[in-house]
């Protein structure tokens, strides 16, 4: 099984900053089967990245994907009001039980 | 983008059964295989399983802590996946999300969701 760790649990930040959320998979995750989401409360989980970088239609460029191997990250540049949710890494490596991270709230 | 919509959910008493069903439209249902998500009240997503296309065998998977209690299937000509729960136990109170992917990536459509409630 894999395990993913998302890093910090809870990043509190301003309007206008930079948010730098961290994923760390407990072994190698091919960077075609990672991916990203949004959940605001009471809310279905959004599909914001896939494939470690590549943003869905629609999805700001402000969300940007990077990594490789075990340490995965998002990056949300010059945070909007409307992005304050809960963010979570997903892998869907084939022959192995997917697994979600367990997720970074992104507070004001 | 298409539109999935789950169904089924409810009071259920510990030891008991339920089926969730999973109804697909605007997308072909068979193109696209589905898995099941959840969501226990204040807590973070829990993978459950999943079933691939009939080009995949409509293989299955599940997390370890349903395997032997849950079942998927899916009828493609109704463009319908199900959730079989056996043997239901307190700890799969949650909300139950269907969603669909594509080969091997992540979900990319979530339904709304159905409540689960398992207790005595």
């Amino acid at each position: 099984e894999i395990v993913l760790t998302q890093s910090p649990g809870t990043l509190s930040l301003s309007p206008g900053e930079t948010a730098t959320l961290s994923c760390r998979a407990s072994q190698t995750v091919s960077s075609t089967f990672l991916a990203w989401y949004q959940q605001k409360t009471g809310r279905a989980p959004r599909l914001l990245i896939y494939a470690t970088k590549t943003r869905v239609i629609g999805i700001p460029d402000r969300f940007i994907g990077s990594g490789s191997g075990t340490d995965f990250t998002l990056t949300i540049t010059s945070v909007e009001p409307e992005d304050f949710a809960v963010y979570y890494c997903h892998q869907s490596v084939t022959s192995h039980p997917w697994s979600f991270g367990q997720g970074t709230k992104l507070d004001i | 983008e298409g539109q999935l919509v789950e169904s089924g959910g409810g009071l259920m008493q510990p030891g008991r059964s339920l089926r969730l069903s999973c109804t697909g439209s605007g997308f072909i249902f068979g193109d696209h295989g589905v898995s099941w998500v959840r969501q226990a009240p204040g807590k973070g997503l829990e993978w459950v399983g999943l079933i691939r296309t009939a080009a995949y065998g409509e293989a299955t998977d599940y997390a370890a802590s349903v395997r032997d209690r849950f079942t998927i299937s899916r009828d493609d000509s109704k463009g319908i996946a199900y959730l079989q729960m056996n043997g239901l136990k307190t700890e799969d109170t949650a909300v139950y999300y269907c969603t669909k992917f594509w080969h091997g990536y992540s979900p990319d459509l979530w339904g709304q969701g159905t409540r689960v409630l398992v207790s005595s």
